[in-house]
């Protein structure tokens, strides 16, 4: 039982360049979430899924899109990625309105 | 709209108690809840309370009032390991969570 698992661990990015940031879980979870963290602060939601099928925008959604493949996995994609997407970023798993779990984070840097 | 606010550093010394506190605006929620995160670590759960009052876990205990808008963290026999971020976290309707900025805990020997 992995819980939440993402990939890479790590990337650097170019401005302009696209990437795609894997998430899955394998804890039968309908929501997952997406969320970035700054030096310094808390979690930020960029998108978030309600259940299989369904996406949803969070607070920090512009220049990112999301795409729940299954119930197991939630993935982020840059499509044209800007230096202030430089941030780690934290996919989390959970029940509606019960606690979340959270794969190890994503540290992207884009010069 | 929603927002949280919690003290950005707190130092205590190893073996006692401290309480982090965490005030909020909102129109509406389910719960709040509290994560603990060490340095270049994800966020894990910590406790959660729905209603009013105090939910004990361990060493670890949550208040919540929902008249006064405040919730806490109390955090008993302070050990080395403890020094993190904690977060508090307000569960809004759909699958929506809001994180507070979070609070830095040091701890001396």
């Amino acid at each position: 039982n992995a819980g939440v698992t993402q990939t890479p661990k790590f990337q650097v990015l170019k401005t302009g360049q696209s990437m795609t940031l894997q998430c899955a879980q394998d804890m039968n979870h309908n929501s997952m979430y997406w969320y970035r963290q700054d030096p310094g602060m808390g979690l930020r939601l960029i998108y978030y899924s309600a259940s299989e099928g369904t996406t949803d925008k969070g607070e920090v959604p512009n220049g990112y899109n999301v795409s729940r493949l299954n119930k197991r996995e939630f993935s982020l994609r840059l499509e044209s990625a800007a230096p202030s997407q430089t941030s780690v970023y934290f996919c989390g798993g959970g029940q509606l309105q019960e606690t979340q779990y959270f794969g190890p984070g994503t540290r992207l840097l884009v010069l | 709209g929603q927002s949280l606010e919690q003290p950005s550093e707190v130092t205590a010394v190893e073996g006692a108690i401290v309480q982090i506190n965490c005030t909020y605006q909102t129109s509406g929620f389910y719960g709040l809840s509290w994560y603990q995160q060490h340095d270049g670590g994800a966020p894990t759960f910590l406790s959660y309370n729905a209603l009013d009052g105090l939910e004990e876990t361990g060493r670890f205990s949550s208040f919540l009032s929902r008249s006064d808008s405040y919730g806490y963290l109390l955090l008993q026999e302070l050990q080395m390991k403890d020094s993190a971020s904690y977060f508090c976290a307000l569960y809004s309707s759909a699958s929506k969570i809001i994180f507070g900025s979070g609070t830095r805990l040091s701890i001396r020997p």
